[in-house]
């Protein structure tokens, strides 16, 4: 099945404490982004990426990390999380030739900080 | 700053009834308004879309209207069901955003049976 998946689907952690969220996508997409979702605020985007070794900040990257070692897995590091970035993030992805028609989102990862 | 504000924040609808949702923009270079839908527990995904070269796109119960010169573009569901409860989200992109999506802050819908 053709799929983003997205792991811990839900995280509680304490203030500090390095945490990586990992997202995979078995599409073969050369497109690959993090966004976070605040109730009010919708969705922003935090980083993307159009192909492996190659990323870019999105509106509020500020306190996040991302890499694109492989074309499947887009991780996003948090170095020392802080209350500000409880948050339901998603991941997504698109065929570069499909941008900006359709992406197709993970699950979701619920992150709560302590 | 939001370059897409959506309205209503949240919406309740008796079954049977019509749906809208409302978006504005402010970049006069976007070029593409997708809107996308999600269920609890779920990521969004695309529901329908439109460029501004046309007024309106119909899909099923769901229509797009756009008014280029107005910088508004709405959802419109017809006959809403209970099934159609979800959050919705309208989203833009094009110009010097390039292919990033821009979205607004999202409505919940919710449909009375």
């Amino acid at each position: 099945e053709a799929q983003v998946t997205q792991n811990p689907r839900y995280l509680i952690t304490v203030t500090g404490k390095k945490l990586t969220v990992t997202c995979s996508q078995n599409m073969n997409h050369e497109y690959m982004s993090w966004y976070r979702q605040d109730p009010g605020l919708g969705l922003r985007q935090i980083y993307y990426s159009m192909n492996v070794e190659v990323t870019d900040k999105g509106d509020v990257p500020e306190g996040y990390k991302v890499s694109r070692k492989e074309k499947r897995n887009f991780p996003l590091i948090l170095e020392s999380p802080s209350p500000n970035q409880t948050s339901l993030y998603f991941c997504a992805s698109s065929p570069l030739h499909q941008l900006p028609y359709e992406q197709y989102f993970g699950p979701g990862t619920r992150l709560t900080v302590t | 700053q939001q370059q897409v504000k959506q309205s209503p924040q949240s919406l309740i609808v008796q079954k049977g009834g019509i749906s809208i949702i409302n978006c504005a923009y402010e970049n006069t270079a976007f070029d593409y308004f997708p809107w996308y839908q999600q269920f609890p527990g779920k990521g969004p995904a695309l529901l329908i879309a439109i460029r501004p070269d046309v007024s309106e796109k119909k899909e099923g119960r769901f229509t797009i209207s756009f008014n280029k010169s107005a910088k508004q573009f709405s959802l419109h569901i017809m006959d809403s069901q209970p099934g159609d409860s979800a959050t919705y989200f309208c989203a833009a992109s094009g110009g010097t955003s390039g292919s990033r999506l821009t979205f607004g802050e999202g409505t919940q819908l919710t449909v009375n049976p």
